[in-house]
């Protein structure tokens, strides 16, 4: 079973700062990677698929970049509505399954 | 406008039964494989189970296997899952989504909450 570990945790920023957000695999995915956005009392929403490539309606401010096991969402200018939950998600070993990191909360400073 | 509209969530026993249903509008349903992920209170998301389009693939997290299934009705535009022999750690929120053909989830519905309890 592929495990994804989310870091940090927490990230305190403020409006207008850049986040950068790490997800790494216990091996590689390859580029079968996906980063959501969910906000409270919402359901997820799709930001990012196959590492890089962002989904439709995104802004471009959200990028995402890495390959194997390493992986990052990188917020460029944090607006007030990008504070939020942020999930990665790898298909890899499709089918059947696919996995979840833990999540990483973006939180204002 | 793609909607997917989950129902069927309530409280329920230990051990008691649950059928939740998601109704999906907006697009040709029978054209995707469709997938149910929970969320437990306060925690991440976790994947449940996954359908076919013509429901003849059925893949299930392990921690549910032989006591849920999913299912599905294109005529009705509908997305089911039946789960039994529930467990205080089910409880949770459960999505409906749409898995785009690359295998990401881009359109998931509102959520309905199962809690099991006594």
């Amino acid at each position: 079973e592929i495990v994804l570990t989310q870091s940090p945790a927490t990230l305190s920023l403020s409006p207008g700062e850049r986040a950068t957000l790490s997800c790494r695999a216990s091996q590689s995915v390859s580029s079968y990677l996906a980063w959501y956005q969910q906000k409270p009392g919402q359901a997820p929403r799709l930001l990012i698929y196959d590492a890089s490539n962002r989904a439709t309606g995104i802004p471009a401010r959200f990028s995402g970049s890495g390959s194997g096991t390493d992986f990052t969402l990188t917020i460029s200018s944090l607006e007030p509505e990008d504070f939020a939950v942020y999930y990665c998600q790898q298909r890899s070993n499709w089918p059947p399954a696919v996995t979840f990191g833990p999540g990483t909360k973006v939180d204002i400073k | 406008e793609v909607q997917l509209v989950e129902s069927g969530g309530g409280l329920v026993q230990p051990g008691g039964s649950l059928r939740l249903s998601c109704a999906a509008s907006g697009f040709t349903f029978s054209s995707y494989w469709m997938s149910w992920v929970r969320q437990a209170p306060g925690k991440g998301l976790e994947w449940v189970a996954n359908i076919k389009q013509d429901g003849s693939e059925k893949y299930y997290v392990d921690s549910v296997k032989g006591r849920f299934t999913i299912s599905r009705d294109n005529a009705k535009n509908s997305l089911y899952l039946q789960m039994n022999s529930l467990r205080a750690e089910d409880t949770a929120v459960y999505y409906c989504a749409r898995l785009k053909i690359t295998k990401y989830f881009d359109y998931w519905g509102q959520g309905t909450l199962v809690t099991v309890s006594s």
